[in-house]
């Protein structure tokens, strides 16, 4: 069964650290595509990133970057340089196989607080 | 740029009353779904559609539930008989079929809130 474990529930950093959070998937597939989504305190849902199972290329994006290791079934997510704006729930997913039609597994999201 | 939308922004009703949930997905988008998300848990997958019926359901997606896409351009979730537990945000989410199928874009949500 797919499952997609973000063990953080909530991490606090100042303003300019570095902060990474971490996601686990479980899935029998070995097709399948993970995300990253950041709901800030306004509630909407903001896609950051798809990631292939083929593709275990590290992306950078600005202050962003992922790290894609199939070998652990880990898709962390690292911000570098925090500021304020960063604070928001990230959340991992997870879609597999053809048979799924493409629905979303979630992680349990993990809150970021990033103090001035 | 094209966006899901959805509405209304903030929905409250009794328990008991049957609620509409309106979204629009993206023009030339072709599989629709809807999640849920109960404050502060993470989010529930509860149904998908594609060539106007519905492709996956979860558990939570029963009787109560329905989806509709009544004129081409709406997407539309309802609730016949609304429980207190039904208290949560909805999102509407849409995905092209070709091209980048797996990339979901969301609505910014309806809070629903039940009395």
């Amino acid at each position: 069964a797919q499952k997609v474990t973000q063990a953080q529930t909530e991490i606090s950093v100042v303003e300019k650290e570095d902060v990474t959070l971490d996601c686990v998937y479980e899935t029998r597939d070995t097709t399948y595509y993970l995300f990253w989504y950041k709901q800030p305190p306004s509630g909407e849902l903001v896609f950051l990133i798809r990631r292939n199972s083929f593709d275990e290329q590290n992306e950078i994006s600005g202050r962003y970057s992922w790290n894609f290791q199939k070998s652990t079934s880990s898709f962390n997510f690292t911000i570098t340089a925090s500021q304020v704006v960063d604070s928001a729930v990230y959340f991992c997913a997870l879609s597999d196989g053809a048979d799924s039609n493409y629905q979303l597994i979630w992680g349990a999201g993990t809150k970021l607080i990033i103090k001035p | 740029e094209p966006e899901v939308t959805q509405t209304p922004s903030h929905q409250v009703t009794q328990m008991g009353q049957e609620v509409i949930l309106r979204c629009v997905p993206i023009s030339n988008h072709l599989y629709f779904y809807w999640y849920r998300q109960i404050l502060g848990q993470k989010v529930e997958f509860l149904v998908s559609f594609y060539n106007n019926e519905i492709s996956e359901k979860s558990e939570i997606f029963d009787d109560q539930f329905s989806v509709e896409r009544p004129d081409g351009s709406n997407f539309t979730l309802k609730i016949r008989s609304t429980k207190l537990e039904d208290s949560a945000m909805y999102f509407c989410a849409s995905s092209p079929l070709a091209g980048r199928p797996y990339e979901q874009f969301f609505g910014p949500g309806t809070r629903l809130t039940v009395l």
